[in-house]
């Protein structure tokens, strides 16, 4: 059975303090796994796909990278703005085209 | 930007009555999908439908559940006798692609069984 698991469930920084979330995965085969963001009440908002260990894509303050065991979001100097939870999604080579998602971490940026 | 849009965006219902959530995937996309989240728990996997067919369907989409694309910009969830479980939000997701898909999400329904 295909699983994700993240960690932190929760991070409270600083603005400007940098960190990193992680994503662990266990599946039969990547196809891919994709970063969200989600604001409360509001559905995922679409971040990065990444396919293949060593990949790394980039977007503002947000770097996401990819190993053949778990991903990284790594956030840079965050802004208050950053506060959302970020969900990361597995596609597995057996399961078609559905997500499997993790729990979530729940990132809050003070000022 | 195209976004993926859905109605209502609360519906209130009472155990036993059958609703409709109804979806707009972005205009271009071929597949569709509905997805769930009970408060505080995993978003899950219901549903994905393609060429007016489902495609893969998760252990959750029983008998209960079904989804019809009614025209040519509709894709609707029906859900025939709710249950107090079945409270939750539900997002509708639609993508260009089959595999890889980077599927994109609508800002959900928030559905309460009374």
């Amino acid at each position: 059975e295909d699983q994700v698991t993240q960690s932190p469930e929760a991070l409270r920084l600083q603005e400007g303090e940098s960190s990193s979330l992680n994503c662990s995965y266990t599946v039969s085969g990547l196809r891919g796994l994709f970063w969200y963001r989600q604001d409360p009440g509001k559905g995922p908002e679409f971040l990065f796909t990444l396919y293949s260990a060593g990949e790394e894509k980039e977007k503002e303050r947000l770097k996401a990278t990819l190993t053949k065991k778990e991903s990284f979001l790594h956030i840079t100097a965050p802004k208050p703005e950053d506060s959302a939870t970020y969900l990361c999604a597995v596609q597995a080579r057996n399961a078609g085209n559905m997500l499997t998602f993790g729990g979530g971490t729940r990132l809050m940026v003070k000022p | 930007e195209p976004e993926v849009t859905q109605t209502p965006s609360h519906q209130v219902t009472q155990m036993g009555q059958e609703v409709i959530l109804r979806c707009v995937p972005i205009s271009n996309h071929l597949y569709f999908y509905w997805y769930r989240q009970i408060l505080g728990q995993k978003v899950e996997f219901l549903v994905s439908f393609y060429n007016n067919e489902i495609s893969e369907k998760s252990e959750i989409f029983d008998d209960q559940f079904s989804v019809e694309r009614p025209d040519g910009s509709n894709f609707t969830l029906k859900i025939r006798s709710t249950k107090l479980e079945d409270s939750a939000m539900y997002f509708c997701a639609s993508s260009e692609d089959y595999l890889p898909s980077e599927q994109f999400f609508g800002p959900g329904t928030r559905l309460t069984v009374l």
